[in-house]
């Protein structure tokens, strides 16, 4: 079993639509989460970090369940640039990040 | 922008030679790694360091090794390239707050 499991996807919406995504992770030492996307052939930039009582940016809601292990990012109100592949990493420990595989978006006109 | 440069950013070689890949920051970090990325596999980890001459190995590290003899430079060697070490291959630094890494713009390695 991988370390961080995320949904496989690919995921194809209509402009407009709401998607969300999950994460679990099985190390329950793991300390920090966050959620990146990656654009087609380029690098991963964060997109942002998930927090216990859960945060918000803009269209963006991350949510952190430690008792169950799970991190899930909502995208409201998708749109045509909200398409990338969007990774789930989990800090273990100081210096040390293990990615999920990533899961696929295109959000269709 | 957390002043990340790679180079080459595209190299093709053949099998058996051998292939050092740069890593260079320009803001002090004392944290840097070296990923590769491959379709089905996501990012996996290679080797990080945690200061000058100080490194550790990750989950894929075996043909490859790393050296950092100042803070702004981690440098990747595959001692002899074979066709399975094709992949794209990401530097990233850990930001001194909150533990995000930022990542390199990639460099693209074929081994033929």
């Amino acid at each position: 079993r991988k370390e961080v499991e995320q949904d496989p996807g690919p995921f194809n919406v209509p402009e407009g639509a709401t998607v969300a995504f999950n994460c679990t992770y099985s190390n329950s030492a793991s300390q920090s989460f966050f959620w990146y996307r990656q654009d087609c052939r380029k690098e991963p930039k964060l997109l942002m970090s998930v927090y216990s009582s859960g945060n918000e940016d803009g269209r963006f809601t991350a949510q952190l369940n430690r008792a169950s292990q799970y991190i899930s990012l909502l995208i409201r109100d998708s749109k045509l640039s909200d398409s990338a592949t969007y990774l789930c990493v989990v800090n273990t420990n100081a210096g040390k990040s293990t990615f999920g595989d990533g899961t696929t978006l295109t959000v269709k006109p | 922008d957390a002043g990340i440069t790679q180079s080459p950013r595209h190299k093709v070689t053949e099998t058996g030679t051998p292939v050092t890949l740069r890593c260079h920051q320009t803001e002090n970090h004392r944290y840097m790694y070296w990923y590769r990325q491959d379709p089905g596999h996501g990012l996996r980890l290679i080797h990080y360091s945690y200061g000058v001459k100080d490194t550790d190995k990750g989950e894929v590290s075996d043909g490859y090794s790393v050296s950092r003899s100042k803070t702004e430079d981690f440098l990747l060697t595959l001692e002899s390239a074979t066709s399975s070490q094709t992949s794209v291959y990401f530097c990233a630094i850990i930001a001194e707050m909150g533990n995000e890494q930022f990542f390199g713009p990639g460099t693209r390695l074929t081994v033929l």
